[in-house]
């Protein structure tokens, strides 16, 4: 079946620290990638997506490659901030599913210090 | 307005109660969702509903009931409530087919059983 792996958290970074999350998943078919993002007493929202191989999803200077090769789909951002501080999860979607259903990575503890 | 609401947002139950969590979302997607998400933050599928009928089903115990009276409402009832079914329940939806598109998430209802 499908599955997701993201690096271990907590996370703790210092503000304006490069942050790299890793994100490999396998999958039966093509699936479609993304990146969702929880802020403290939220629900989940997304963050950004990569439909195909080699495609990129960027929002809120955070980038993500679609990486078929090494089925690696790697959060980035050059320059957190306090305000990026939440837990992000990985997902992936299989195409053509009716379903619907999303396969969600365990997710990533991020506390940015000021 | 709220594309994903679900009520209450905060539930403190005694242990054997019944209780019920209600969604609905306006955005006229055909499928909804059930997640529980535990104290570590691992966020599991717990129901899905295309066009109100019943696609996925994880092991969940059958104390757990979900129903959909329309393509709109995604309800969740919970029969004799455990220690253990403390957690955030949060509902969402996507629209059918291709699995190119994100979930859409509740802000979540935060459940206490004592």
């Amino acid at each position: 079946g499908d599955s997701v792996t993201q690096m271990e958290g907590p996370v703790t970074l210092s503000e304006e620290a490069f942050l790299t999350i890793n994100c490999t998943y396998t999958a039966t078919g093509y699936p479609s990638l993304f990146w969702y993002v929880q802020y403290p007493g939220e629900g989940l929202q997304l963050l950004l997506k990569a439909t195909k191989a080699d495609d990129k999803g960027s929002n809120k200077g955070f980038e993500a490659t679609y990486r078929k090769e090494t089925t690696s789909f790697h959060l980035e951002k050059g320059s957190v901030q306090v305000s990026d501080s939440a837990v992000y999860f990985c997902a992936l979607n299989e195409r053509d599913t009716n379903a619907g259903k999303s396969t969600f990575g365990d997710g990533t503890t991020l506390t940015v210090k000021p | 307005d709220t594309a994903v609401s679900q009520t209450p947002k905060y539930l403190v139950t005694q242990m054997g109660n019944d209780k019920s969590i209600k969604c609905e979302q306006n955005l006229g997607h055909d499928t909804m969702y059930w997640y529980k998400q535990d104290s570590k933050k691992f966020l599991k599928i717990m129901f899905s509903y295309n066009n109100k009928e019943l696609i996925i089903n994880e092991t969940v115990p059958n104390r757990f009931s979900p129903k959909s009276p329309d393509k709109a409402h995604l309800n969740l009832h919970i029969n004799s409530l455990e220690l253990g079914d403390s957690a955030v329940y949060f509902c969402a939806s996507s629209p059918l087919g291709t699995g190119t598109t994100e979930a859409f998430f509740g802000q979540g209802t935060r459940l206490t059983v004592v």
